[in-house]
């Protein structure tokens, strides 16, 4: 167990439907990442979130959206589903600074659109 | 844009040893760091190289190279549970940008 939390672990949903990812940093993380990562390939980036603010946005599509809560979990929300959104969503956290530990990455959700 | 690039598959045998490369874009660059995932799982953090040199931890070894905007990860003593990919990826600050990664088979 990493310390990061996600759910569900799994997900079948058809297109044009929506759905919401959960993720639980590790305690005392306050960074939260998602990462999605398509079959064989790399991980993209999609946005960043650190105590609640938006700190980075990488190639998030307008259908989705992500927020940190005040308790620091965090939504992952993929609306107008494609079947090219079916994918691995990685949550990850980290400390501030704290670059020489890495991410530490949850298990994933697996999102199948059908 | 920041892109990294890695050979695609490397095969090695048991006991060998082998070395992933990667190189990266220098804009805003702060560091290297590399990953470990084994097939439906997560990522797991291995090192991060912020300075030119080689970092040691047990089998594992990653350099790094400034001036060549270059990496690698060396793996020593290869074993089966090392078949994995390995994705390197750059810190550019705000966030890591990774490679397409690795495909590691150890052969027997």
């Amino acid at each position: 167990d990493s310390g990061v939390t996600q759910t569900p672990k799994h997900l079948i949903t058809a297109t044009g439907q929506r759905v919401t990812l959960r993720c639980s940093p590790r305690s005392g993380d306050l960074s939260v990442y998602w990462y999605q990562q398509s079959l064989d390939q790399g991980l993209q980036f999609l946005i960043q979130y650190y105590n609640g603010e938006e700190r980075a946005k990488g190639n998030i599509l307008e259908r989705f959206s992500a927020q940190q809560f005040p308790d620091l979990h965090s939504e992952l929300n993929l609306s107008s589903l494609e079947l090219g959104d079916s994918a691995l969503y990685f949550c990850a956290s980290s400390v501030e600074g704290g670059n020489n530990y890495g991410y530490t990455f949850g298990s994933g959700t697996r999102l199948t659109v059908v | 844009g920041q892109s990294l690039e890695q050979p695609s598959e490397v095969t090695a045998v048991e006991g060998a040893i082998v070395q992933i490369n990667c190189t990266y874009q220098t804009s805003g660059f702060y560091g290297l760091s590399w990953y470990q995932q084994h097939d439906g799982g997560a990522p797991t953090f291995l090192s991060y190289n912020a300075l030119d040199g080689l970092e040691e931890t047990g089998r594992f070894s990653s350099f790094l190279s400034r001036s060549d905007s270059y990496g690698y990860l060396l793996l020593q003593e290869l074993q089966m549970k090392d078949s994995a990919s390995y994705f390197c990826a750059s810190d550019y600050g705000q966030n890591f940008v990774f490679g397409p990664g690795t495909r590691l088979s150890v052969l027997p």
